[in-house]
């Protein structure tokens, strides 16, 4: 079992629905982000839970809407997209989050909306 | 604010070969790591390296070795005898004591037999 999971691996959406991705880590860590990976950009932070409390939020529109029920699970529910959204969304733990150690990553959600 | 440069949008290298991919950096945080992660197609990111800004040595983790120039605001990472599953992304990343972690636009790299 993989440290950190994200499901699905693939989505596509038109612009009208409504649709969630799920990220699970069982390494125990206290802080968990979602990032979004756009072709030739670097990696932006969306956002930043700590012990379930979201801690940053990098001016994400609000078509996205995170969720953290515990701090093994994190949502990102997304409703009524935009085609450039499309991209990657990796999710990613870490002990806590202030601290030098590193982000263990998902394999990521390709998200792809027509 | 954080900024990462990685100024080889590609590389190639013959098998067995040593390479260097290059990163620069820019923080005025006098406290900060510097990370290398790779990335194959599948999606995953995957850790490699982690330099802290205090660190006397430079990092080594079997293949992988990070060329930190303080001074220089450099911490380039070198791969020693490349291999075909070598061929990936590779992001530079540096994170400040207050946790943000800020990410290059990657290289690809591409190993040759």
């Amino acid at each position: 079992e993989t440290g950190v999971t994200q499901t699905p691996r693939h989505l596509v959406m038109g612009m009208t629905n409504k649709k969630s991705l799920k990220c699970e880590q069982h390494l125990g860590h206290n802080a968990m982000y979602w990032y979004k990976q756009s072709a030739k950009k670097p990696l932006e932070l969306m956002f930043v839970y700590s012990l379930e409390e979201r801690v940053e939020n990098n001016s994400v529109p609000s078509r996205f809407s995170p969720e953290c029920p515990n701090s093994s699970h994190l949502f990102l529910h997304l409703h009524t997209l935009q085609p450039e959204d499309s991209a990657l969304y990796l999710c990613a733990s870490s002990p806590t989050p202030i601290g030098s150690g590193e982000l263990f990553f998902g394999e990521g959600s390709r998200l792809t909306v027509l | 604010a954080q900024k990462i440069t990685q100024t080889q949008p590609g590389m190639f290298v013959q098998e067995k070969e040593a390479v260097t991919l290059d990163c620069t950096y820019d923080t005025s945080d006098p406290s900060y790591g510097l990370f290398w992660y790779k990335q194959p197609s599948s999606g995953e990111m995957i850790f490699l390296i982690y330099q802290g800004s205090y660190d006397q040595q430079n990092a080594t983790e079997g293949r992988y070795s990070l060329n930190f120039q303080k001074a220089r605001k450099s911490a380039n990472l070198v791969i020693s005898a490349s291999q075909l599953g070598d061929s990936a992304m590779y992001f530079c990343a540096s994170r400040t004591s207050y946790g943000k972690l800020t990410f290059g636009q990657g290289t690809i790299l591409t190993v040759h037999p």
